[in-house]
Parts: structure tokens; sequence; C-alpha cells
């Protein structure tokens, strides 16, 4: 079964709004998280690390004002998309690494699209 | 099955067959190496990972080899199912499960029934 939720998996929302998303790890504590973004017929991009207990960690070219990081604790971290216009739509992934297993698990994924 | 290079998109087997998929890594110091399994507008999933101490994994239907010597990781899946269409990623990372992964594009495996 799934070891990462995310929620929602679909959100449309008006240009200018802000949108959060949410990564959990179900059965397991992950002190990081990977934020991810992956357009159509694309490979998946590391947008930032999401740190449990400091600040997060942003790829180059991704802003972090734009995109909020929050890892609230041990199994949360969220991901909010301020300001969202049409550009931002996208599919936004999740992963956390199970460190008993060392495999990195990743969520079903949010589908973004901004009106 | 044809082992095809990461730079085409698609490879497509005959049910049945089995299937090659071929991946360079950049990064010599990886030292950890996992193949994910990509269903449309779902997540990858994990299909089967290797370190760098190793140069062959098996898993169910699936093997995964690593030439160090040349930076090539590939995935064999024998008896290639319908079920096994979807697009395939192989990563890289250092240390471990804790630090970014690095993602290869991307091949589409289309199985023929």
């Amino acid at each position: 079964g799934a070891v990462v939720s995310q929620h929602p998996s679909r959100v449309i929302c008006k240009s200018g709004t802000s949108v959060k998303i949410e990564c959990r790890s179900l059965d397991f504590q992950a002190t990081t998280m990977f934020w991810y973004r992956q357009f159509p017929k694309q490979s998946l991009m590391l947008m930032a690390t999401s740190n449990e207990g400091s600040k997060a960690t942003y790829e180059q070219g991704v802003e972090k004002d734009k995109f909020l990081i929050n890892h609230a604790s041990l199994t949360l971290s969220t991901l909010t998309v301020t300001s969202a216009h049409p550009e931002d739509s996208s599919f936004y992934i999740c992963s956390a690494p199970r460190t008993s297993t060392d495999t990195q698990y990743f969520g079903p994924g949010t589908r973004l699209t901004v009106l | 099955g044809e082992s095809v290079g990461l730079h085409l998109p698609t490879l497509s087997v005959q049910e049945g067959d089995n299937s090659i998929i071929n991946c360079a890594y950049s990064n010599s110091a990886s030292d950890y190496f996992i193949w994910y399994k990509q269903e449309s507008g779902k997540g990858p999933q994990f299909i089967i990972d290797i370190r760098s101490n190793m140069d062959k994994r098996q898993g169910q239907r699936v093997t995964v080899l690593l030439n160090k010597t040349v930076k090539h990781l590939s995935l064999q899946i024998a008896a290639t199912q319908p079920g096994d269409s979807a697009v395939y990623f192989c990563a890289e990372n250092i240390a471990g499960a804790n630090s970014k992964l690095t993602f290869g594009k991307g091949i589409t495996l289309s199985v023929r029934p």
C-alpha cells in the first residue's frame, strides 16, 4: 500500500490565489522530504528539500517566496504556491526517504491547474 | 527486446518478450541507483535499486545491472506484460536515501499485445 500520501490530488484555482499541497509519510517518520515539479512528457525536476526543524533548501531558479515550504512535523510537509499564475500549472510530487529501507517513496502527485 | 538509450523517448516491445531499458548516468560519485516506473497521472513507483558495490541485482521479473566503468545502468524486464507499459526513470544519488535524487529523462515503454 501507499507509504506517502498527497492532498489534494487535483486542484483548480483562479489566478492570484494561493494553493497548499500536503505531503504525508504514512507509517514512518521523515526528517527530510523532497518536492518535485513535472511538466507533461518530461522528467521530474527537484524544486526543494524540506527539512524538519529548519528552512527548506531550494534548487537554483526556484523562487522561495513563490513556493513556500513548511515541514510541520516528522510526517508532514506542505508546499504553498502563492499568487498562482497559469504558468504554475503542473504536476507536483513529493517524496520521503524511508531510512529503515534506505529508499525514497513518492506520493501520488497533485495536479494543479491555474485558470 | 531492444536496448534503447534514454535519448530515444519510446521503446515498443511485444508482450512476452524481454525489455531492456538503458540509462547513462553522469556523476561518477553517485553510489546509489534506482529505477522508477510512472504510470500516467501517478507518482513514480519504486521498482528496484542497486548500490555501487554491486553490479547486478534481481527482483521479481526485473534485473538491474550497473557498470560503473562506463557509468551505465540498465533495467531488464522479463516476459513483458501490458501492465508494464509506463514511463521508466533511472535516478541516482550519493550517500543514501536522505540525499536528493537526480533523475534521467525517462523512456516510455509500450507493450504490444
